[in-house]
């Protein structure tokens, strides 16, 4: 069946470095890839997305890169702070919004 | 935000017993939709709604049912609750159904005992 695999599950980076986490999926037919970032208590809140119709997007310290041929797409966060702290989730769909699958996670911590 | 309000937030039933969870829409969005978390698992859909009275189940539907009566309200029935539904519960919307991106709320903590 579909499925979208998100590796690491925990990542550990010191404030300032960067963190990149990485997803891959399975059904080709998916051309939409939404980020969220979950904060403890809270829901998942959309932080970044990218259509199939581009490999690259920005938005001040988050980039998420697109690789179609491969299934392969990552977050990129740069000057990591401490308020990155957080539960980040990939996800990828197809033409109904009902079909987004999610990846497992990341639990990215951010040590002053 | 989105307006997504849930209730209740937070909740410990017994074995067996009923539970409703609701979730109520400002944003006239079309579809909705009840996710569960659990650890390992990230987010599974239980059960959504692309109109009022239409549903359809999800990957993990089973012990569940919902109900749609107006475009803003969705409803979460456990109808005979069980431990391994202890769970955060997630209602999300979205405006369409191609691509369109999900908006969560805040969560519904149940725990079965």
């Amino acid at each position: 069946g579909e499925n979208v695999e998100q590796h690491p599950s925990t990542l550990s980076v010191q404030e300032g470095d960067s963190a990149v986490i990485k997803c891959t999926y399975s059904d080709s037919a998916s051309n939409y890839f939404p980020w969220y970032k979950q904060e403890l208590g809270k829901g998942p809140q959309l932080i970044i997305d990218i259509r199939s119709n581009v490999g690259e997007k920005k938005d001040q310290r988050i980039a998420v890169t697109l690789n179609k041929t491969a299934k392969h797409f990552s977050l990129h966060i740069t000057e990591t702070q401490p308020e990155d702290s957080a539960v980040y989730f990939c996800a990828a769909s197809s033409t109904g919004g009902f079909k987004t699958i999610f990846g497992a996670g990341t639990r990215l911590f951010v040590k002053a | 935000d989105a307006g997504i309000t849930q209730s209740p937030r937070h909740k410990v039933t017994e074995t067996g017993t009923p539970v409703t969870l609701r979730c109520h829409q400002t944003e006239n969005h079309r579809y909705m939709y009840w996710y569960r978390q659990d650890p390992g698992h990230g987010l599974r859909l239980i059960h959504y709604s692309y109109g009022v009275k239409d549903t359809d189940k999800g990957e993990v539907s089973d012990g569940y049912s919902v109900s749609r009566s107006k475009t803003e309200d969705f409803l979460l029935t456990l109808e005979s609750a069980t431990s391994s539904q202890t769970s955060v519960y997630f209602c999300a919307i979205s405006e369409g159904h191609s691509g369109n991106t999900i908006y969560f709320g805040e969560g519904s903590w149940l725990t079965v005992v």
